[in-house]
């Protein structure tokens, strides 16, 4: 069975703070790339940050970076310096076939 | 090319009625896939373009649901006979064959059946 994992339907996290949302995923696939994809409210969905599975170096983009276990099928994001703009659902996904699959989304919300 | 654009952006029909969503997506690249979203949750695989093929359908594109992309560049869905049931944002995304890439999506179209 193909699934995706985000066990955080909501987080909250203060401005200038780190926060970690929480994905586990399932693939049969042997090499295939992770993605992060953010949502801001109304807006179309956008990628934050791709991982190869076949790399151990966990990737980074400025704030955002990644703890990829993948023994444990996990891949979580850690967003630095939260900002207001970063506010929006976060969509973790990962490949079956030819395609992606995507998590029902931790919704993050940044207080000032 | 200003990404993928979807048309229209916001469609309310009755119950009953046949909807057709457009989609263009970036014009290098080959593959396309639609997506449905519901509120709250994450996007659901519907069907995939490689070209002009259509290689994969979900089990949730029923009868009433088609996809097209005839010349390979722009594609089209239609549901047909609208139910309630169908209301939800319809996604449009499109990549390379290169894995790497991620997917580029559009804006979406909701659709409201009433």
């Amino acid at each position: 069975a193909q699934t995706v994992t985000q066990s955080q339907p909501e987080m909250s996290v203060q401005e200038a703070e780190t926060v970690t949302l929480s994905c586990t995923y399932d693939t049969s696939e042997s090499d295939y790339y992770l993605f992060w994809y953010k949502q801001p409210p109304s807006r179309q969905m956008i990628l934050v940050i791709r991982q190869e599975a076949y790399k151990q170096q966990n990737a980074t983009e400025n704030r955002f970076s990644v703890n990829f276990q993948k023994a444990a099928k996990s891949f979580s994001l850690k967003i630095s310096d939260s900002q207001l703009g970063d506010a929006a659902m976060y969509f973790c996904a990962c490949p079956k076939n030819n395609d992606m699959r995507f998590g029902a989304g931790t919704r993050l919300t940044v207080k000032p | 090319d200003t990404g993928v654009s979807q048309d229209p952006r916001h469609k309310i029909t009755k119950r009953g009625q046949n909807v057709t969503f457009r989609c263009d997506p970036i014009s290098e690249h080959n593959r396309l896939y639609w997506y449905r979203q519901t509120l709250g949750q994450g996007p659901e695989f519907l069907t995939y373009f490689q070209n002009e093929a259509q290689l994969e359908k979900s089990r949730l594109l029923s009868d009433r649901f088609s996809a097209e992309r005839p010349k390979g560049s722009f594609s089209t869905l239609e549901i047909q006979r609208t139910e309630q049931g169908d209301s939800a944002m319809y996604l449009c995304a499109s990549s390379l064959e290169n894995r790497a890439s991620g997917y580029t999506f559009g804006s979406g179209t909701r659709l409201t059946v009433v």
